[in-house]
């Protein structure tokens, strides 16, 4: 049974478009959301965190959570090649402390 | 604020051995997590700690693998014996308030077992 589901990519865009990352989850009690972004060689590092319906927006950086469709994504606009990097998505696991991983979607920014 | 440290970064040794792996997390934080990743399985949850005491180790993959967390500052991640199949990257990761809060990773260890 997966349990956050992301599809691994590579997903190619060309710079200054928008790169939209997908992910799903299987536990309908999860609360809590996340996309990190990792660098190869590096540890993750944290993007965004969503906890309710609706999106949320940083920067350049857009989550959008559907908790009825157990669906999250992440909407990068106007990217820079510095955004080439795996993007992990992030569940806690039904009303638990346990944070699970998807395995992450490999973005390459065309310059 | 020093972030999360973790020792050491790279980790060679034969099938076998013994491996241990430390982690300080960041000062403050209660939850301690540790973590593996792999190319084919991703970055998978092996073991979380809350007030130094283990939570969930489903994830831990067989008795040859054992973490503790002996105070609020210091935790290890011991290997024994050491098999091929456990080369990966080892992350230790820090938050509060559990899953209300975002993960804070170390550098990693990288580990070679041959």
């Amino acid at each position: 049974q997966k349990e956050v589901e992301q599809n691994s990519g590579p997903l190619s865009v060309p710079e200054g478009a928008i790169a939209s990352l997908n992910c799903t989850y299987s536990d309908r009690g999860s609360q809590s959301f996340f996309w990190y972004r990792q660098y190869s060689g590096k540890s993750p590092e944290l993007i965004m965190s969503i906890y309710s319906n609706g999106d949320k927006e940083d920067g350049r950086f857009t989550a959008q959570l559907n908790k009825a469709s157990q669906y999250v994504s992440l909407l990068i606009r106007d990217s820079q090649p510095s955004d080439s990097a795996t993007y992990l998505c992030a569940v806690n696991w039904g009303r638990d402390d346990k944070i699970i991983f998807g395995k992450g979607t490999r973005l390459h920014i065309l310059p | 604020d020093a972030g999360v440290i973790q020792s050491p970064r790279h980790e060679v040794t034969e099938m076998g051995q013994e491996v241990t792996l430390r982690c300080k997390p960041i000062s403050g934080h209660d939850y301690l997590f540790w973590y593996r990743q792999t190319m084919m399985r991703g970055l998978e949850l092996l073991i979380y700690f809350n007030n130094n005491v283990p939570i969930d180790d489903s994830g831990m993959p067989e008795d040859r693998f054992s973490a503790k967390m002996p105070n609020a500052s210091f935790s290890t991640l011991k290997i024994q014996p050491s098999e091929p199949r456990d080369s990966a990257v080892y992350f230790c990761a820090s938050t509060w308030r559990g899953r209300n809060s975002p993960l804070h990773f170390g550098n990693g260890t990288r580990l070679t077992v041959t």
